[in-house]
């Protein structure tokens, strides 16, 4: 199993460039989420999905957005990227936000 | 003030001291989890807490529920321990996460 993949690692955007990180999963999870982490700040989550279909906001959600088509794939899209999403982004899934995470390797993103 | 709070924010020691890192969380949770982010960045699982105490060989985890504390302790540290530990609750189906722990264990 792979578990979740990330892509791509690295990144660089121009500010109001376009671009969708994704994420996908081999475990059958039904929740996924995407944090992304700032120095100082921790993790902070940004959208998560409880099953294909269903998708709700986390704490930093503007500026982003998500669809869950299938149970495999979360892309987190950027529609206009700015110099403040300049940060690292984490995909995670697991059977439930209860349940054991399992995080995707990260994407290095940078907005000049 | 963060909804969760770790403690302390760097912790150096030397190989084989036992360690704790201490989590309180403000909120009502359904779960409390403890991520280990090693140095290259790649974030790891290491518990998930609703209740009790767990152990997984040199680490062990506990939680009060009453009093809103959870602990992480490793025992024997060793160098390759080193690494940020998080401490995140589960809000429902959100996650706040505290700013975690930087662990240097030295040789």
């Amino acid at each position: 199993n792979a578990g979740v993949t990330q892509t791509p690692k690295f990144q660089v955007l121009k500010t109001g460039q376009s671009m969708t990180l994704q994420c996908a999963q081999d475990m059958n999870h039904e929740y996924m989420s995407w944090y992304r982490q700032d120095p100082g700040m921790g993790l902070r989550l940004i959208h998560y999905s409880v099953g294909a279909g269903i998708t709700d906001q986390g704490e930093v959600p503007n500026g982003y957005n998500v669809s869950r088509s299938t149970t495999e794939d979360f892309p987190l899209r950027l529609l206009s990227a700015a110099p403040s999403q300049t940060s690292v982004y984490f995909c995670a899934s697991s059977q439930g936000a209860k349940n054991i995470q399992y995080f995707g390797a990260g994407t290095r993103l940078s907005v000049l | 003030k963060n909804e969760v709070e770790q403690s302390p924010q760097n912790l150096t020691a030397q190989e084989g001291e036992f360690i704790t890192i201490n989590c309180s969380y403000s909120v009502g949770i359904s779960a409390l989890h403890w991520l280990q982010q090693h140095p290259g960045g790649g974030i790891v699982s290491l518990f998930m807490l609703s209740s009790g105490k767990k152990k997984h060989g040199r680490l062990i985890a506990t939680i009060n529920i009453q009093e809103k504390h959870s602990s992480l302790h490793i025992t024997a540290s060793h160098p390759r321990d080193s690494a940020v530990y998080i401490c995140a609750v589960c809000v429902a189906n959100d996650m706040r996460f505290g700013a975690g722990t930087r662990l240097t264990v030295k040789p």
